[in-house]
């Protein structure tokens, strides 16, 4: 069984630019989330979507964006990049039954992108 | 809010030795708690996980048990191998729904032969 699958794994980007970063989930799995990995801030919830829609949102500017496909693939975008952008950016993905509870299952996260921002 | 604080790193081990990581949690009811691990140039995997009070998750001869009255998940192995050198991170989820994990700043580990 495939893994969470992220592309690209390194990006090197200009202040200003913007950014797609994609995620192929498990197969099956429908729920899909993004973390932002940093030295200074550790790991932090970006969003999540579930068939397609966002249903939960961290704390961060409306520069981060995402969206999901009626395939389960995501994509999430970062526009007018600054350099405390810079970043891990892991997906992770899971079974997540209707009921939104994690407890009996498992987030599977992928090996994640490393964004820079020069 | 929900938060995880866990022991600062780094920690440095001989081989056999144990390892003690500290967790405590603040959080709203019940929360679901995790182990993740972190390997070099790799994602985050699942080390171990409990979803209610008493609870003990266990793996790979780690182990963790969700105590409630000292809101605590500390991470133990009794005798560390070099491969387990890693970052740990402790995590929660809570009550209200929402599928988000709440991460600790996590502790890097290095096992020395």
């Amino acid at each position: 069984k495939a893994g969470v699958t992220q592309t690209p794994r390194y990006l090197i980007k200009t202040r200003g630019q913007q950014v797609t970063l994609s995620c192929s989930p498990i197969s099956g799995h429908r729920s899909v989330s993004w973390y932002q990995q940093t030295p200074g801030q550790g790991l932090q919830f970006l969003f999540e979507y579930f068939s397609e829609t966002q249903r939960n949102k961290g704390n961060f500017p409306g520069r981060f964006s995402g969206r999901q496909f009626s395939n389960s693939r995501s994509e999430m975008n970062v526009s007018t990049l600054e350099l405390g952008d810079s970043a891990l950016y892991l997906c992770a993905s899971s079974h997540s039954p209707r009921d939104r509870v994690l407890r009996n299952t498992e987030a599977f996260f992928g090996q994640g992108t490393r964004l820079t921002v020069v | 809010g929900n938060s995880v604080t866990q022991m600062e790193g780094p920690v440095t081990l001989s081989e056999e030795a144990f390892l003690t990581i500290n967790c405590t949690y603040t959080a709203t009811g019940y929360p679901s708690l995790f182990w993740y691990v972190q390997y070099p140039g790799e994602g985050l995997q699942l080390l171990l996980k409990a979803t209610k009070a008493d609870d003990k998750g266990s793996n790979k001869g780690f182990e963790a048990t969700y105590r409630k009255e000292t809101t605590s998940f500390h991470l133990e192995k009794g005798s560390v191998q070099v491969s387990d050198s890693a970052v740990y991170f402790c995590a929660l989820i809570d009550q209200t729904g929402a599928n988000n994990l709440f991460f600790g700043t996590g502790t890097r580990l290095t096992v020395i032969p």
